[in-house]
């Protein structure tokens, strides 16, 4: 495979359950990014991971919980979710990020997630 | 804190035609990168063109182009002779001058017409 994959595709989930959503790139990146895009809002960072260490975290509640186990695969751990949190979530990556750098993300199909 | 708009939430264009797709942005920072992706339906966003806030040339990208007037802070997408798959959801995007923070436009909706 190439590219950015995301893992499952769609996803619905109960408040109580306990899921986990997967990316992996096959680019050779080592910084991965978490994004969510709800309906009519811009997208949003969530998490930023550099060299398998967490860099950014963008005041995202504790149920949505990163794992990033080195730097092809990247993990979003959800537990007891709202509905609100229902959202199209997208994986990135990029080489890492130099200041004032042109680093390209590139991103996944995305999760599209349904909490009832 | 860094902000991009896109005053359009939807364009129509004619199949072949030419469209310019608006984005200002916001921000404090000398150095950064501004950057075009489409998302069509299924989702994925697929990255099409990057401009670099010291790049003296306009970027192109094939059919697609980004009119760059730094001192207006605006990154006009254009894109040239519209074919039916140009339709799709289309985000200006800026990251910071560290370089790991994107912030996106709302995005603009095109619809290419037969």
């Amino acid at each position: 495979e190439t590219g950015v994959t995301q893992t499952p595709r769609h996803l619905v989930m109960g408040m109580t359950n306990k899921k986990s959503l997967k990316c992996e790139q096959h680019l050779g990146h080592n910084a991965m990014y978490w994004y969510k895009q709800s309906a009519k809002k811009p997208l949003e960072l969530m998490f930023v991971y550099n060299f398998k260490e967490q860099t950014e975290n963008n005041s995202v509640p504790s149920r949505f919980s990163p794992e990033c186990p080195n730097s092809s695969h990247l993990f979003l751990h959800l537990h007891t979710l709202q509905p609100e949190d229902s959202a199209l979530y997208l994986c990135a990556s990029s080489q890492s990020p130099t200041v004032g750098g042109s680093e390209t993300q590139y991103f996944g199909p995305g999760t599209r997630l349904l909490v009832l | 804190a860094q902000k991009i708009t896109q005053t359009q939430p939807g364009m129509f264009v004619q199949e072949k035609e030419a469209v310019t797709l608006d984005c200002t942005y916001d921000t404090s920072d000398q150095s950064y990168g501004l950057f075009w992706y489409k998302q069509p339906s299924s989702g994925e966003m697929i990255f099409l063109i990057y401009q670099g806030s010291y790049d003296e040339q306009n970027a192109t990208e094939g059919r697609y182009s980004l009119n760059f007037q730094k001192a207006r802070k605006s990154a006009n997408l254009v894109i040239s002779a519209s074919q039916l798959g140009d339709s799709a959801m289309y985000f200006c995007a800026m990251r910071d001058n560290y370089g790991q923070n994107f912030v996106f436009g709302p995005g603009t909706r095109l619809s290419v017409l037969p």
